[in-house]
């Protein structure tokens, strides 16, 4: 069974950094590219960050590019989003997502979610 | 940068068919997917490569993408459908891209 869970999701001041973790399990995990999405509370999804399979494609959106970094270790099977000089708008649920990029690119199996909150 | 426009809001009575909009420049010429999140879950997909569905999905669920607009259709909506759909399409210079989402109400 594919799982997908996140950790490290905490309230933060603004200016101040967090790492997000992804654990991964249920599949070969260096085989599948993945991908960082947020929703802030109420709001719909936004695609934050990407990385391919072994780790030498990375992208960001660019509300966040500059600031946060993506990173995987597959020796671990584990994804990283590591986020500095936050802001509140970062504040939201941020999910990581396993990535098929086949005709189009789709997110077939979602985490559920961990908390980052950005207020004084 | 792309943008994907859905209605915020659609309803339809139970048994009945809903249809969801996405809208988006040459979309068709784009795959899309869908996902369907209930409150407080995180995201299902649903419909994939325009018109697939992933196993374990019902097939009322289904796809189309033409022009400039990608639909879902609920065929025989059941109550356990309400939730919010989100469209996804993926653009070589914006990467993935997700429309606003569409709360489906059935009543």
């Amino acid at each position: 069974e594919v799982q997908l869970v996140e950790s490290g999701g905490d309230l933060v001041q603004p200016g101040g950094s967090l790492r997000l973790s992804c654990a991964a399990s249920g599949f070969t995990f260096s085989s599948y590219e993945m991908n960082w999405v947020r929703q802030a509370p109420g709001k719909g999804l936004q695609w934050v960050s990407y990385i391919s399979s072994s780790g030498s494609s990375i992208y960001y959106a660019d509300s966040v590019k500059g600031r946060f970094t993506v990173s995987r270790d597959n020796a671990k099977n584990s994804l990283y989003l590591q986020m500095n000089s936050l802001r509140a708008e970062d504040t939201a649920v941020y999910y990581c997502a396993r990535t098929i990029a086949a005709a189009g690119k789709r997110n077939d199996y979602w985490g559920q979610g961990t908390l980052v909150t950005v207020s004084s | 940068s792309y943008e994907l426009t859905q209605p915020s809001s659609v309803s339809v009575s139970p048994g009945q068919t809903a249809s969801i909009t996405c809208s988006g420049d040459k979309l068709g010429d784009k795959y899309t997917c869908w996902y369907q999140q209930k409150p407080g879950q995180s995201p299902v997909l649903v419909i994939y490569q325009d018109t697939r569905r992933p196993s374990g999905i019902p097939e009322r669920f289904s796809g189309s993408n033409s022009g400039n607009t990608a639909t879902l259709t609920i065929s025989g909506t059941q109550g356990m459908d309400e939730a919010d759909y989100f469209c996804q399409a993926w653009d070589s210079s914006t990467d993935v891209v997700f429309g606003g989402g569409t709360k489906l109400t059935v009543l």
